[in-house]
């Protein structure tokens, strides 16, 4: 379809390892956001892409948090020993611009860490 | 500090009885506001911008820069507003900062 794809829906690891999860915007859309939403919290900013420039990262709780975007296209998140408390829904939106105002959301990718 | 307050977590009202959902913000300068809805198995989705001043599913939410708050109202609530509201702010280097939700359950 044409909305924000997130993949994977599901992902169950154990306490240690790496988890990627990637994120398809909606095309043409420059500016990608990513949040957490944990069980019963709100969203919690992660880190934000705006075209060429430099992401804001100001977001990302621990150095175990990394995000790369290519171009305008595909970003991905990755959690590097992964810890029980990273158990959460992470949630992709894009939108036309910084300033669009109107953010689309993916269906989030649930991660849960045994 | 750039923060969005919702104080209730949860807000049960009766159909047909109105219903506000209260959004504080701290921001310096002029902030541009937004609430965000996620309905049961639906995705997060923008309800309503405070600059359009426009009224969605009988939602409206009007700017009040001297308390600064954003509140979300509606005369008549109905079954199927319940759902998750979010609020959020755009942050200075353009990202939305949200609120941490306010479960909307409306009672037949």
């Amino acid at each position: 379809g044409a909305g924000v794809s997130q993949s994977p829906s599901n992902k169950v690891t154990e306490k240690g390892k790496d988890v990627e999860l990637r994120c398809d915007p909606i095309s043409g859309h420059t500016a990608l956001y990513w949040y957490r939403q944990r069980l019963g919290q709100g969203l919690e900013f992660l880190i934000y892409f705006q075209g060429n420039s430099a992401p804001d990262k100001s977001g990302l709780p621990s150095d175990r948090f990394s995000a790369e975007r290519t171009g305008e296209s595909v970003s991905t998140l990755t959690i590097q020993r992964t810890q029980q408390e990273d158990s959460a829904v992470y949630l992709c939106a894009s939108s036309l611009g910084s300033g669009a105002g109107e953010l689309f959301f993916g269906e989030g990718s649930r991660l849960t860490v045994l | 500090a750039q923060r969005v307050t919702q104080p209730e977590k949860l807000l049960s009202v009766f159909k047909g009885a109105p219903v506000e959902l209260k959004c504080n913000y701290s921001y310096s300068g002029s902030p541009e506001l937004f609430w965000y809805v996620q309905y049961s198995r639906q995705r997060l989705q923008l309800l309503l911008r405070h600059i359009s001043r426009e009224s969605i599913k009988g939602f409206t939410a009007d700017l009040n820069k001297g308390e600064t708050s954003f509140h979300l109202k509606k005369p008549f609530a109905q079954e199927e507003d319940s759902a998750m509201y979010y609020c959020a702010l755009r942050g200075s280097q353009g990202n939305l900062i949200f609120g941490k939700g306010t479960k909307l359950s409306v009672k037949p």
